[in-house]
């Protein structure tokens, strides 16, 4: 099993600011994630935080925008840049380690209020 | 990626059994049918998965049909805790992009004392 500690829980920031939420896992794992979970909506995958290079982002998301650290196997940030109310969201980091018969591992989440 | 539909809500009795049906007619052969939940106000968790044949965990039950076009996760005796977005979820694990979990709309499970 993999426990995760997220921080901070929540938030509310001023637009045009940037929060940046830390992700520290309490064993070394493979695959590191971000996902965003909107208001009343299902979860969506922002990147893979890769270890040592930079974070591989899925469509619709950005670097400059979502920029993600990953020095090691087990702590990896997410800041959200310049923001608005519109990312106003349940940002969660998720673990897991390869394999067929390995699950996933949820962080508590952060959730933001951008006013 | 592999898609999966479900019911948006269902509602069950506590104490009585809950039949949570999962669609993925798409599926191939090395995924693997995972099931989530998320509790309100917390981030996901797992329940349970299988690959062809039925699991049994401490939690849940997951029924899989024999073309593997569907599965169903069955509670035993809902309880009012087990209220939650359950999340069925295809994983090919040999593939790089199955590490990562692509959300649907999950079935919104409501229980009733």
């Amino acid at each position: 099993s993999a426990v995760i500690s997220q921080k901070p829980s929540r938030d509310i920031c001023q637009r045009g600011t940037s929060l940046t939420i830390q992700c520290q896992v309490d064993s070394q794992v493979t695959m590191m994630f971000w996902y965003r979970q909107q208001p009343g909506q299902s979860l969506t995958l922002i990147a893979t935080a890769n270890q040592g290079s930079e974070a591989t982002y899925e469509s619709g998301f950005v670097i400059d925008k979502f920029p993600i650290s990953r020095p090691n196997l087990t702590f990896s940030t997410l800041t959200v840049s310049n923001m608005s109310p519109e990312d106003s969201s349940i940002y969660l980091c998720s673990v897991t380690r390869q394999g067929p018969n390995t699950e996933a591992f949820f962080g508590q989440g952060t959730r933001l209020t951008v006013v | 990626d592999a898609k999966t539909t479900q019911p948006n809500s269902m509602e069950s009795n506590e104490e009585e059994p809950v039949h949570l049906p999962c669609n993925h007619s798409t599926i191939s052969g090395t995924d693997y049918i995972h099931w989530y939940r998320q509790l309100p106000s917390q981030g996901p968790e797992y329940v349970i998965h299988g690959l062809t044949s039925n699991v049994n965990n401490r939690m849940a039950s997951l029924a899989i049909a024999e073309d593997r076009k569907s599965s169903t996760l069955i509670l035993h005796r809902a309880t009012l805790r087990d209220a939650a977005v359950y999340y069925c979820i295809l994983r090919d694990p040999y593939n790089n992009a199955g590490n990562m979990l692509t959300f649907g709309g999950g079935t919104r499970l409501m229980v009733k004392p």
